[in-house]
């Protein structure tokens, strides 16, 4: 089946930082979203993307479908910002999800 | 508008038992697909269910059965619970199988 998977596992930032985290796929997808999961587990959808760029104020998303990526850029990032990332590709109608992100952000 | 809603939001349970989850989609959704997330890892498909039938199936053992209710409402049980069952377990709601998905703040079940 198809393989998600999120580079860095793991991402420590200084609050004002710019970061980007990717997310590689195995096989030609329709769709890739990128989540932001809350300390409370609930997952929100911040993008649908399945190629081409987005921006929502200090998020943005790009994905090159033809070379299996993704990309997801925090600019000015703030401790609300912290928690997990994670990308997912539809397939068949379910989401496969990569393993995640963690994103630590510091005051 | 209410977003999806997942009760309990957490239970506790012993090896063998069974347990029931229960999940309210958003308003104007139809569909229910319902994922496990164990600790550190990304959420992983269980099942889907539309105009009250399953849909689709992940690689989950027929332990982790389901129903959706006319009101499009959904349950999750699980029997012969066993350790490995403890997870984060999320209910996400969509319309006529979209997509995008909307996800409630699931129930954590811990398995002594």
């Amino acid at each position: 089946g198809i393989q998600v998977e999120q580079s860095p596992p793991d991402l420590i930032l200084q609050e004002g930082a710019n970061s980007t985290l990717r997310c590689n796929f195995s096989d030609s997808v329709n769709n890739l979203q990128w989540f932001h999961q809350n300390p409370w587990g609930q997952l929100i959808n911040l993008f649908y993307i399945p190629s081409g760029t987005k921006q929502n104020g200090r998020l943005s998303a790009t994905t090159v479908a033809t070379e299996r990526y993704s990309l997801l850029y925090i600019s000015s990032s703030q401790t609300t910002d912290s928690g997990v990332y994670f990308c997912a590709v539809t397939v068949t109608g379910k989401l496969i999800f990569g393993q995640g992100t963690t994103l630590q952000v510091k005051p | 508008d209410a977003g999806v809603t997942q009760s309990p939001t957490h239970l506790i349970k012993t090896r063998g038992q069974q347990v029931t989850l229960r999940c309210s989609p958003k308003s104007g959704h139809d569909t229910v697909s319902w994922y496990q997330q164990a600790l550190g890892q990304g959420p992983q498909f269980i099942f889907q269910y539309y105009e009250e039938e399953e849909r689709q199936r992940g690689n989950f053992p027929d332990r982790f059965s389901g129903h959706q209710f006319p009101n499009y409402s959904s349950e999750l049980n699980v029997n012969a619970l066993l350790l490995g069952d403890s997870a984060l377990y999320l209910c996400a709601s969509s319309f006529r199988g979209e997509e995008k998905l909307f996800f409630g703040s699931g129930t954590q079940l811990s398995v002594l």
